[in-house]
């Protein structure tokens, strides 16, 4: 079975200018989430998606960051436009819907620098 | 404010001897822990879990101890290897009809030959 995958693993832009990650669930993973770790501190939550819905988006730190995920599959986040304090590690995580707590599977994460 | 922060941000240890990672955990309300390992180059990995319920569980070489008194976690690695190098983190599960899992800063275990 496929983990989750994450495109790309490295990206280097320039402050202003926008970038699009991409995570693609384990297959049948309802619960996607994003979270970013910045260098030395903790794994911080952005949101999660119940099938392609938004279901909890308050870590989003502002109105620079949209993630999409239609259709229910893969997801999206674009940052627009970066500032250099989105540097960091992005994580997304995926896991089945079910009643109880479901375990996390997560990705290699995209490495985002903003110079 | 909620937070889940740990007490050592890098541990040495000499291979084969055991390691002790920490966690402080503030919401008493969390009813669910998990410790994730990351190694170099990859996403966190889970190692082991725990419910509020229970105070020990063992997995292979892994212990998790829970002290909700005092809400502290902890990890014990027997008999450490050098692919035990990683950095660690202990996450809380928060309850409510949507779980959210609550990260700590991580601790980097280096296992020295």
């Amino acid at each position: 079975e496929a983990g989750v995958t994450q495109f790309p693993s490295h990206s280097v832009i320039e402050k202003g200018q926008t970038v699009t990650l991409r995570c693609d669930p384990i297959s049948g993973h309802d619960n996607l989430y994003w979270y970013r770790r910045v260098m030395g501190k903790e794994i911080k939550f952005l949101l999660h998606f119940v099938k392609e819905s938004k279901q909890d988006e308050s870590g989003m730190p502002n109105n620079r960051f949209l993630a999409e995920r239609t259709g229910g599959t893969y997801s999206t986040l674009k940052v627009q436009p970066a500032e250099l304090e989105d540097s960091g590690v992005y994580f997304c995580a995926s896991s089945h819907l079910g009643t109880g707590v479901e375990k996390l599977f997560f990705g290699s994460g995209t490495q985002l620098s903003v110079l | 404010g909620e937070s889940v922060g740990l007490h050592l941000p890098t541990l040495s240890v000499q291979e084969g001897d055991n390691s002790i990672i920490n966690c402080a955990y503030s919401n008493s309300a969390s009813d669910y822990f998990i410790w994730y390992k990351q190694e170099s180059g990859k996403g966190p990995q889970f190692i082991i879990d725990i419910r509020s319920n229970m105070d020990k569980r063992q997995g292979q070489r892994v212990t998790v101890l829970l002290n909700k008194t005092v809400k502290h976690l902890s990890l014990q690695i027997a008999a450490t290897q050098p692919g035990d190098s990683a950095v660690y983190f202990c996450a809380e599960i928060h309850p409510g009809p949507v779980h959210k899992y609550i990260f700590g800063t991580g601790t980097r275990l280096k296992v020295l030959a």
